[in-house]
C-alpha cells in the first residue's frame, strides 16, 4: 500500500526567506506526484504536478526516486503563500489520491 | 463552466442515524471521488466513481456507500453513523479514461459532526 509522510506540521518563515516543505512517499512502483493548497476559506486546488515540470506560483518540486521525496521549494516566500499544502501521489495507472497529513506554511511579515 | 458545489454545507447528526451528501460534479467531468478529511489529517480516500459505477475503494466499512447518476452527480450515503464519522466530506471531480486521469477539482466539502 502507499503512503506519504509530511513529516512537518508547520512552517513559520519571515517574508523573503526561503521555504522548502518535505514530502517522502513508500510505494513500489512508480507513481504520479502531486502539491496541493487550500488556502484560508477555500477548497483544496492543485499547485502542481511532477510530470508538467512547471514553476507555479514561484513553487517548485524534484521528484527524487532514490530517496522517494518530491520537497516542495520557493526561494522567496511571500505572505500570500500561507496555507495549508498537502502533498498527494496517485499510483501508476490508479485512480486514488493518497493525501500525507499537510504542512501549515505561515509567513510572516 | 462550474466548479464543484457540495450540499449540505454543514450538518448535525445522532448516532447511529443516516446521512446523505450531495455532489454536483464540474461541466464536463465523468469521474467522482469521495474523500473523508478528519480534523488535523489529510483527505482520505473513501470511493470512486466513473460512469455510474464504483471504480475503486478505501479502507472503509460498508455503510459507506455510494450513487453516481447519469448526469454525473453523486451521493455519499453513510448508514448507522458513529461518532468518528464526524469529519469533513470532500467530493472531487475530474475526467478519467482509459489510464489518464486530468486534474481532480475539489468541492468546499460538507462538515458532518455526529453527537
Amino acid at each position: 500500500a502507499q503512503r506519504v509522510t509530511q513529516p512537518e506540521k508547520l512552517l513559520s518563515v519571515f517574508k523573503g526567506a526561503p521555504v522548502e516543505l518535505k514530502c517522502n512517499y513508500s510505494y513500489s512502483g512508480s507513481p504520479e506526484l502531486f502539491w496541493y493548497v487550500q488556502y484560508s476559506r477555500q477548497r483544496l486546488q492543485l499547485l502542481l504536478r511532477h510530470i508538467s515540470r512547471e514553476s507555479i506560483k514561484g513553487f517548485t518540486a524534484d521528484l527524487n526516486k532514490g530517496e522517494t521525496s518530491f520537497h516542495l521549494k520557493k526561494p522567496f516566500a511571500q505572505e500570500e503563500d500561507s496555507a495549508m499544502y498537502y502533498c498527494a501521489l496517485i499510483p501508476a495507472a490508479g485512480n486514488k489520491l493518497t493525501f500525507g497529513g499537510g504542512t501549515r506554511v505561515l509567513v510572516k511579515p | 463552466e462550474t466548479g464543484v458545489t457540495q450540499s449540505p454545507t454543514h450538518l448535525i447528526k445522532t448516532r447511529g442515524q443516516q446521512v446523505t451528501l450531495r455532489c454536483s460534479s464540474q461541466s464536463g467531468h465523468n469521474t467522482v471521488s469521495w474523500y473523508q478529511q478528519a480534523l488535523g489529517q489529510g483527505p482520505q480516500f473513501i470511493f470512486q466513481y466513473y460512469r455510474e459505477e464504483e471504480n475503486g475503494r478505501g479502507n472503509f466499512p460498508p455503510r459507506f456507500s455510494g450513487l453516481q447518476f447519469p448526469n454525473y452527480s453523486s451521493e455519499l450515503n453513510v448508514n448507522a453513523l458513529e461518532l468518528d464519522d464526524s469529519a469533513l466530506y470532500l467530493c472531487a471531480s475530474s475526467v478519467s479514461g482509459g489510464y489518464s486521469n486530468t486534474e481532480a477539482f475539489f468541492g468546499q466539502g460538507t462538515r458532518l459532526t455526529v453527537v
